[in-house]
């Protein structure tokens, strides 16, 4: 069965500083991983995905992630924090399964604040 | 495209009733998720519908159960509610790849 383990539950950053949030997983074969990010009180929003190819991913609002396998890796990345960022961000895996379709298996989540 | 809708957007039930939620996938999706979310298990996967047939299931008990319409739009239904149903019941839908678009959850409480 695949998991996602993110080691820290919350960083702090400050504003116009870099930002990397880790993300291991563990999965026989090749995984579909994702990154989420949910603000209080909403739903989550994709920021990018990686299903194969290029490891390096760009996503939405700045972000990229590098996927590593030798690592089983998938952190996410930002050169440049803004306050706007501030929120919860989740790291998922997606794996096919028997019968088709698929299911995510998410960690547990880094909430980021930003210091102004 | 509109996103994914889910109705009722907060809830508030009592022990031992039974609830249902609604999603509807953005247009053209033929997959529906569910997904409960609490501070203390996270995210954790309900089931999955795809053309009106269940395709993938968690681990949660009989009461949770589902269904998928002919026009792809999903309810799920908790029965015999317990408080540790209180959760943000979130649903997913995808199309042809394999990426999934949340909609804003429904916040149930029960007392």
């Amino acid at each position: 069965a695949q998991s996602v383990t993110q080691p820290d539950i919350h960083i702090t950053v400050s504003e116009g500083a870099s930002l990397e949030l880790r993300c291991n997983y563990s999965y026989g074969a090749t995984p579909y991983l994702f990154w989420y990010v949910q603000s209080p009180g909403q739903g989550l929003q994709l920021l990018l995905k990686y299903f194969s190819g290029d490891t390096l991913v760009q996503g939405i609002k700045g972000f990229e992630a590098e996927f590593k396998r030798s690592q089983s890796s998938f952190n996410l990345r930002k050169p440049s924090v803004h306050w706007s960022d501030a929120a919860e961000y989740f790291c998922a895996v997606g794996a096919s399964v028997t019968g088709g379709g698929n299911k995510l298996t998410f960690g547990t989540g880094t909430q980021l604040k930003v210091e102004l | 495209k509109a996103g994914v809708t889910q109705t009722p957007r907060y809830l508030i039930k009592t022990r031992g009733q039974q609830v249902t939620l609604s999603c509807s996938p953005i247009s053209g999706h033929r997959s529906v998720s569910w997904y409960q979310q609490t501070p203390g298990q996270g995210l954790q996967f309900l089931f999955e519908y795809f053309s009106e047939t269940q395709r993938n299931k968690g681990n949660f008990p009989g009461r949770f159960s589902g269904r998928q319409f002919s026009n792809s739009r999903s309810e799920m239904n908790v029965s015999t509610l317990e408080l540790g149903d209180s959760a943000l019941y979130l649903c997913a839908s995808a199309g042809e790849a394999y990426e999934q678009y949340f909609g804003p959850g429904t916040r149930l409480t029960v007392t």
